[in-house]
């Protein structure tokens, strides 16, 4: 199974709302990613998770909020959004934080803030 | 500065051309060269290159890698409207990517 998946595939919010995506791998890899990808944009990374614990943290606003309850799941807990917070939010792992360039990219939730 | 860039931008062919995009790269912490399709949704793999001057091949598509010089292209052969696509040319080192901007293909019939 090399298959990152992830729920919602779309998810329409506003602003006071909360809400929560999920993904999922079973791959065994112990490092998983979130990247934020604004339309015509490369991704940007947002949160590195290694070993179930955060390791990276770009600067992202306190209203993503990252989990990681297990070694196969990865949440990211939204609450109090702006519209710019609008698009797709890409959840990938890989074998730990040392291959990184071995990521696997699961298929996306798009998020629109009202 | 920790950059990829890629050329052209952006790309308009028809059906049958061939086509070679651009990336040149910071050499600070490279350990690999990596290519992605990406359409409408999460980026697809395409090449992973840590060698340079051995060329990839899969199907239409092939990379190559420059260390010399810093750069790597992607050709894509005999070009089908399934190849319009977002390509993403990616820097690869120990805990993190860096992304180019990515050229925008598009193939008319």
């Amino acid at each position: 199974d090399t298959e990152v998946t992830q729920t919602p595939k779309h998810l329409v919010m506003g602003m006071t709302n909360k809400k929560s995506l999920k993904c999922e791998q079973h791959m065994g890899h112990r490092a998983m990613y979130w990247y934020k990808q604004k339309a015509k944009k490369p991704p940007e990374l947002m949160f590195v998770y290694s070993y179930e614990k955060l390791s990276i943290n770009e600067s992202v606003p306190s209203r993503f909020s990252p989990e990681c309850p297990n070694s196969s799941l990865l949440n990211l807990h939204l609450h109090a959004l702006q519209p710019e917070d609008s698009a797709l939010y890409l959840c990938a792992s890989s074998q730990d934080e040392e291959f990184t360039d071995t990521q696997y990219f699961g298929p996306g939730t798009r998020l629109t803030v009202l | 500065e920790d950059k990829v860039v890629q050329s052209p931008l952006s790309l308009v062919v028809h059906e049958g051309d061939t086509v070679t995009l651009n990336c040149s790269y910071e050499v600070t912490n490279f350990r690999s060269l990596l290519w992605y399709k990406q359409e409408k949704k999460a980026p697809t793999f395409l090449f992973m290159l840590t060698s340079s001057g051995i060329e990839k091949k899969s199907g239409r598509l092939s990379s190559i890698l420059d260390k010399k010089e810093l750069f790597s292209i992607l050709n894509i052969t005999a070009t089908q409207t399934g190849d319009s696509a977002v390509y993403l040319c990616v820097r690869g080192s120990a805990r993190q990517l860096t992304f180019g901007s990515g050229t925008q293909l598009t193939v008319l019939p």
